[in-house]
């Protein structure tokens, strides 16, 4: 599976839109780009994924460029529920595959 | 989402038992399981992948004699962690693939093993 790259953290104001980079240049035709988080002490949280197309859910928009090489997770109205980790994840969508954690991206949203 | 549970949530054992880990996907068959461990601070490292069924496959490094895995339903693989010690102490988390169109994986809240 390809490797992804995320900022170490960021911060964002409650209320404002929370934009969260992912880089993963060498992301195959296969591989779907998945967003997870963990609020702090929990098991991860499934977010949203997308193989080529933008993707929305009541959660979160997903925005992958045209060639596939980096996506944004767009939380529209962050609030401070949203502190957590977030992961960006590319694997191929076969059923059995597993899913390879990387570092994150911690999100602090502020008051 | 498809719903993951772990049970216990939390367990405190002394030096040398072993402890069993329970998780199972409440809404939907999975053939395929996986389980986790994540240190304080860190991310969180696949053990293994665990297959109804069949034997587990382990990733390099961890002891497949110390960390038993059985996965004898379709909703239900449990964890094993024998003779722990206090370097085993950690939270393991467990996840469950569906057979939706892009198979995406739902986990378990975690548990938080303790040892004495």
């Amino acid at each position: 599976d390809a490797k992804t790259t995320q900022p170490t953290s960021m911060d964002c104001a409650e209320g404002r839109a929370a934009n969260l980079p992912c880089n993963h240049s060498t992301i195959s035709g296969n591989e779907y780009v998945y967003w997870y988080r963990q609020i702090h002490s929990q098991g991860p949280q499934y977010i949203i994924h997308g193989l080529k197309n933008n993707e929305t859910n009541e959660m979160a928009s997903l925005i992958i460029t045209e060639d596939r090489k980096s996506s944004t997770l767009i939380l529209p109205h962050a609030t401070l529920r949203d502190t957590a980790v977030y992961y960006c994840i590319v694997r191929v969508g076969r059923y059995g595959n597993k899913l390879v954690f990387g570092a994150g991206t911690i999100l602090r949203v502020k008051s | 989402g498809a719903v993951v549970s772990q049970h216990p949530s939390w367990v405190i054992c002394k030096s040398g038992t072993s402890v069993k880990i329970e998780c199972r996907s409440l809404d939907f068959q999975a053939t395929t399981m996986f389980w986790y461990r994540q240190f304080p601070k860190q991310s969180l490292m696949l053990m293994a992948t665990s297959n109804e069924g069949s034997k587990a496959t382990y990733e390099q490094g961890v002891e497949k004699d110390k960390f038993l895995i059985n996965h004898a339903s379709l909703t239900l693989s449990t964890l094993t962690v024998t003779s722990a010690h206090p370097e085993d102490s950690s939270f393991y988390i467990c996840s469950a693939g569906t057979s939706g169109r892009d198979n995406e994986q739902f986990f378990g809240p975690g548990t938080r093993l303790t040892v004495l």
